[in-house]
């Protein structure tokens, strides 16, 4: 069974629409990711969720709405997408009050058109 | 703010060479430091992890060790193999609840 499941894998939309991305963790974990890997690669925070509470919201805009209904479960929503939303987003999990390492999902590479 | 720096940013090196990543922090105040393993195209791969406690972590060929108060990581490959080829990222997790990136290294072995 996959720790970490994203879906979609990939994703291609033209601008202006609105998207989800679905992420689903069954290691039991207390805190949940979102991750952005740009172009060159890097990876950057976006949203940490802590028992379905909102810990970590970086400077994102406001178009980026996460939702946890439940602690083994994190989705993103984007409404109005931009060109420049265009990467690679990464959920992870963790057991954050153990210090336990982080586990990621595959991935969902977003190319807004 | 934690920044986390990798050196080399590539590296090439031929089949049965023993190399070592280079992972520095900015803030010694971490609980733990990960290193991943990234293929193009693909998800992170955990490959060790490093409680603020601890010295070093063994895993098969890899050694990762970690030294807090000079603020760094380094990776040990040892006898390096194509398959080894990837990206590998580090990560430190601090207070804040997240894991600071670093710019990763680009490793190619040469079969």
């Amino acid at each position: 069974d996959t720790a970490v499941s994203q879906t979609p894998k990939y994703l291609v939309t033209q601008m202006g629409n609105d998207k989800s991305i679905k992420c689903e963790q069954n290691l039991g974990h207390d805190t949940m990711y979102w991750y952005k890997q740009d172009s060159k690669k890097f990876l950057k925070i976006m949203f940490s969720y802590n028992n379905k509470e909102l810990i970590i919201n970086e400077t994102v805009p406001n178009r980026f709405s996460p939702k946890s209904p439940d602690k083994a479960h994190l989705n993103l929503h984007i409404n109005s997408l931009e060109l420049g939303d265009s990467a690679v987003y990464f959920c992870a999990s963790s057991q954050w009050s153990l210090n336990t390492e982080a586990f990621f999902g595959q991935g969902t590479r977003l190319t807004v058109v | 703010k934690q920044e986390v720096t990798q050196i080399p940013a590539a590296l090439s090196v031929p089949e049965g060479e023993n190399l070592v990543l280079n992972c520095s922090f900015t803030d010694s105040a971490i609980y733990n430091l990960q290193w991943f393993r990234q293929d193009p195209g693909k998800g992170l791969t955990s490959l060790l992890l490093i409680q603020s406690s601890q010295r070093e972590q063994t895993s098969g060929r890899l050694n990762a060790s970690l030294d807090k108060s000079s603020g760094r990581s380094t990776l040990y490959i040892a006898a390096s193999q194509p398959g080894d080829s990837a990206t590998y990222l580090c990560a430190a997790l601090n207070t804040g609840n997240q894991f600071y990136f670093g710019t990763g290294t680009s490793l190619t072995v040469i079969p």
